[in-house]
């Protein structure tokens, strides 16, 4: 079981939006700026989407935008491209004990 | 663009050392900020952190490993490596290295399978 909790799947039509949410606590996602998303197509290496909640690396489509309120991340996705299609999985500092948390992925299905 | 590629056995015995290599490319191993972190996900369950290296050598290790784990970074070779000792079926998984920027990580290898197995 992992430690943040994201939905198994989610799924949209092209040009829709989407939003996947990525729950923890007090002692990860909800106490530090710290929060990461990946977007992972298997058997490739993950690629970064988003950092510190809500800023996009270099090269990554402003469609991609990140957000927390207290315990919960999300990544949302607007303008839903069939190139979105792949798993996603949030990350977050953990404090100096546990260090990195991960979710368990969320499966993004454009239909 | 820096580029990690992990390599080593994909099939280790129980009990043994799991030993694997992380090549770095596109930039120097020994410059910057960075941490050098190794993550590991088995099939069908989510990721796990096992820890990581800066490049002075200091090292953070997930408390449920950290009596099983050794992170070391080679500069020259621009390489860094996890053991992780007596393994079990548990321990089957596919292993991750990345660079971590700060704290989270940003680049990733694309992963290689490990199985413990007789």
């Amino acid at each position: 079981q992992s430690a943040l909790t994201q939905p198994a799947s989610v799924s949209g039509s092209p040009g829709q939006s989407i939003t996947i949410s990525c729950t923890g606590t007090s002692s990860d996602v909800g106490g530090y700026n710290y929060v990461a998303w990946y977007q992972h197509h298997p058997g490739k290496a993950p690629k970064i989407m988003i950092f510190d909640v809500n800023k996009r690396p270099s090269g990554v489509s402003n469609r991609f935008s990140g957000s927390k309120s207290g315990n919960t991340a999300s990544l949302t996705i607007s303008g839903l491209q069939a190139e979105d299609e792949a798993d996603y999985f949030c990350c977050s500092y953990a404090g100096s004990r546990s260090f990195v948390v991960f979710g368990g992925g969320t499966e993004l299905t454009v239909l | 663009q820096v580029q990690l590629q992990e390599s080593g056995p994909g099939l280790v015995k129980p009990s043994q050392t799991l030993s694997l290599t992380c090549t770095v490319s596109g930039g120097s191993i020994g410059s910057g900020r960075y941490y050098w972190s190794w993550i590991r996900q088995p099939a069908g369950k989510g990721l796990e952190w096992i820890g990581r290296i800066s490049t002075s050598g200091s090292t953070n290790y997930n408390p449920s490993l950290q009596s099983r784990v050794t992170i070391s970074v080679d500069t020259p070779k621009n390489q860094f490596s996890l053991k992780l000792s007596s393994v079990t079926a548990a321990d089957t998984a596919v292993y991750f290295c990345a660079r971590a920027d700060t704290v989270l990580p940003d680049y990733w290898g694309q992963g290689t399978l490990v199985t413990v197995s007789s």
